[in-house]
């Protein structure tokens, strides 16, 4: 069975500053893991994927996540948070291979960045 | 770009109402879900379907049908609203896959619905 915790519920960062939200899954098989973003009376947005390849994974608007099958996580991180980063983020699983394509959501992080 | 769009953004209904929200993609994707948002729960799915006339239960099915008549349209019904039915509900889409991974799920915009 698969699925997601998100380990934080809220992350705040100040402007200029890192970002890490953190994420673990559970897969029976090889997993497909996402990063959806949701900003404020949006529609989810792909961020990143992987699926198999380079387990360190680049995104769009400077995010990047990397797979450590051995702490079965997916943290996302950011090396300096800027205001239009925040948003809510999902951490997603799938089970790779899967033809029905499945996603199973985590509950989300929200992300607030002070000026 | 792959669009999909969501029939209203916000609507009202009143407790026992027969209510219908339309999803239509515009990529030909195989692939078609229902999902509820609620403040720290994520997205649950309702339903999927994967083909046109084909359809399977997600999480919480209960107290919502799905159809799928043609390819593009995939449509969540209410059968009689019910005010723990008021919920942000999102449609998204994906491309059928044989074997080797799984595609990206495109969101429609969101429909946010609240049962009175």
């Amino acid at each position: 069975a698969q699925s997601v915790t998100q380990l934080d519920s809220h992350v705040s960062v100040s402007e200029g500053t890192p970002v890490l939200l953190r994420c673990n899954y559970s897969s029976s098989y090889s997993p497909s893991l996402f990063w959806y973003v949701q900003h404020p009376n949006k529609g989810l947005q792909l961020l990143l994927k992987y699926t198999s390849a380079a387990t360190l994974v680049k995104g769009i608007n400077g995010f990047e996540a990397e797979f450590k099958k051995s702490e079965t996580s997916f943290h996302l991180t950011k090396p300096s948070a800027h205001m239009s980063d925040a948003a809510e983020y999902f951490c997603v699983v799938s089970e790779r291979g899967s033809t029905l394509g499945r996603l199973y959501f985590g509950r989300g992080t929200q992300l607030t960045v002070w000026p | 770009d792959v669009k999909v769009t969501q029939s209203s953004r916000y609507l009202v209904k009143r407790t026992g109402e027969k209510v219908f929200l339309e999803c239509v993609q515009d990529m030909d994707h195989e692939n078609m879900f229902w999902y509820r948002q609620d403040p720290g729960l994520g997205l649950r799915l309702i339903y999927f379907s994967y083909d046109v006339k084909m359809k399977e239960k997600g999480d919480i099915p209960e107290g919502y049908s799905v159809s799928r008549e043609k390819k593009e349209r995939f449509s969540l019904i209410l059968e009689s609203a019910s005010t723990n039915q008021t919920s942000m509900y999102l449609c998204a889409s994906s491309l059928f896959r044989l074997a080797g991974g799984t595609d990206t799920q495109y969101f429609g915009p969101g429909t946010r619905l609240t049962v009175l």
